[in-house]
């Protein structure tokens, strides 16, 4: 079956630290792999994504990179902002095109 | 656009009651579905649509019932509302994953916050 691991929070890091979320996967086939992220009482916003292996996603100095080789899907940041304080979810589009698996959810901590 | 629209956004409801969760959209999307998001659990879908007329079951379908007249519209029901219920429900819809191609994203709505007593 298809599903979505991701490491468990909350992750507390000062300002301007170097930031990791692992996230691996199980699927079957070739699945599309996303971050979202959430931001206190709102909803899931799309932070990026990648359709197929060695793809990196990017957005607001975040990236990540599908790699197939180790199923994984690991979200980076260079140097965090309190901003970036938020729940963020990996995430999967199945093979078959009809159903999204998400993480458990990292929530992120960053103090100035 | 007003996006993914779900109303309302809070309620609560005692033991037996029924309700239903309002979901809209206005980009014309084919899929919809919802989710609830419970502490440590992330997101897991509860039933979706893949257009109008069509619904499915997701993960976690016991206790609610949907229902897909138009394009528009996917309302949640909850027959006999029962306190592991209790929980915040998210609507998202995005265009059709099977002619969209690999190049989807789910947009979603702000959350109901429903508290079953």
């Amino acid at each position: 079956g298809n599903s979505v691991t991701q490491m468990e929070g909350p992750v507390t890091l000062s300002e301007e630290a170097f930031l990791t979320i692992n996230c691996t996967y199980t699927a079957t086939g070739y699945p599309s792999l996303f971050w979202y992220v959430q931001y206190p009482g709102e909803g899931l916003q799309l932070l990026l994504k990648a359709t197929k292996a060695d793809d990196k996603g990017s957005n607001k100095g975040f990236e990540a990179t599908y790699r197939k080789e180790t199923t994984s899907f690991h979200l980076e940041k260079g140097s965090v902002q309190v901003s970036d304080s938020a729940v963020y979810f990996c995430a999967l589009l199945s093979n078959n095109f009809n159903k999204f698996y998400f993480g458990s959810g990292t929530k992120l901590n960053v103090k100035p | 656009n007003a996006g993914v629209t779900q109303t309302p956004k809070f309620q609560v409801l005692k033991t037996g009651q029924s309700m239903t969760l309002q979901c809209a959209q206005d980009m014309n999307h084919e899929y919809m579905s919802w989710y609830r998001q419970d502490p440590g659990m992330g997101l897991r879908l509860i039933h979706y649509s893949v257009g109008a007329g069509i619904t499915d079951q997701g993960e976690v379908p016991n206790g609610y019932n949907v229902s897909r007249s138009t394009t528009e519209d996917f309302p949640l029901r909850l027959l006999s509302a029962a306190p592991s219920q209790t929980s915040v429900y998210f609507c998202a819809s995005s265009p059709n994953p099977r002619t969209h191609g690999f190049y989807n994203e789910q947009f979603f709505g702000p959350g109901t916050r429903l508290t079953v007593l």
